[in-house]
């Protein structure tokens, strides 16, 4: 079984430009999670989808940040434009329908310049 | 507001001996923990849950203990191995959301 997917696994950027991320959680999964972990903490919650809909996206700073998952599969996160605190590791994580567990992806380190 | 906390950021093991990973919460309406590990470069991997009506679960060399009234829980793995050296996070979670803690980094030393 494969796991979760995300892609680029390091992004260099200078603040004020934009960048996107990408994951595929593991097939079957209907809930994805994209979350943010700054160094020295634990990863946060930005948004959560159910299939292709949004159930919690209240920790997510609208102003910059935006996701989708059109088709309820893969999942895109989008920073425009990024400013020097946004650098950390976006992780995606799955769960399975009824499951306590996410599964976790290895993640994307934005660096802001 | 910290609902999960991990208040010993680091801990240093001889290999062999017991490990023992703490956490505390303040959310009582959480309905699971759960613990992960995470080595460098990597995304965390799920190590063990618990629900919130049991008081241990264990498996293999990983055992999660609750105490409901103290509202706190341990991860103990034993006998602890130099594999095991990673940044361990506790996690609460309710209605399939999870709120994590900062993470202990576990030193298992030959």
């Amino acid at each position: 079984e494969a796991g979760v997917a995300q892609s680029p696994r390091y992004k260099i950027i200078e603040k004020r430009q934009s960048v996107a991320f990408w994951c595929n959680p593991i097939s079957g999964h209907a809930t994805l999670y994209w979350y943010q972990q700054i160094l020295g903490q634990g990863p946060k919650l930005l948004i959560q989808f159910q299939n292709n809909g949004v159930v919690d996206d209240s920790q997510l700073p609208k102003d910059r940040f935006s996701a989708e998952r059109l088709k309820g599969v893969d999942s895109t996160l989008k920073i425009q434009p990024a400013k020097l605190e946004d650098s950390a590791v976006y992780l995606c994580a799955g769960r399975a329908e009824g499951a306590f567990e996410q599964f976790f992806g290895p993640g994307t380190r934005l660096t802001v310049l | 507001d910290q609902q999960v906390k991990q208040n010993s950021p680091s801990l240093s093991v001889q290999e062999g001996r017991i490990s023992i990973l703490n956490c505390d919460y303040t959310n009582s309406m959480f309905d699971y923990f759960l613990w992960y590990k995470k080595y460098p470069a990597e995304g965390p991997t799920f190590l063990i849950s618990i629900s919130s009506i049991k008081d241990k679960n264990e498996d293999g060399r990983f055992t999660v203990f609750l105490n409901k009234s103290a509202k706190h829980l341990s991860l103990h793995i034993v006998p602890s191995q130099p594999g095991d050296s990673a940044v361990y996070f506790c996690a609460g979670g309710s209605q399939g959301n999870l709120i994590f803690g900062k993470g202990t980094k576990l030193s298992v030393k030959p």
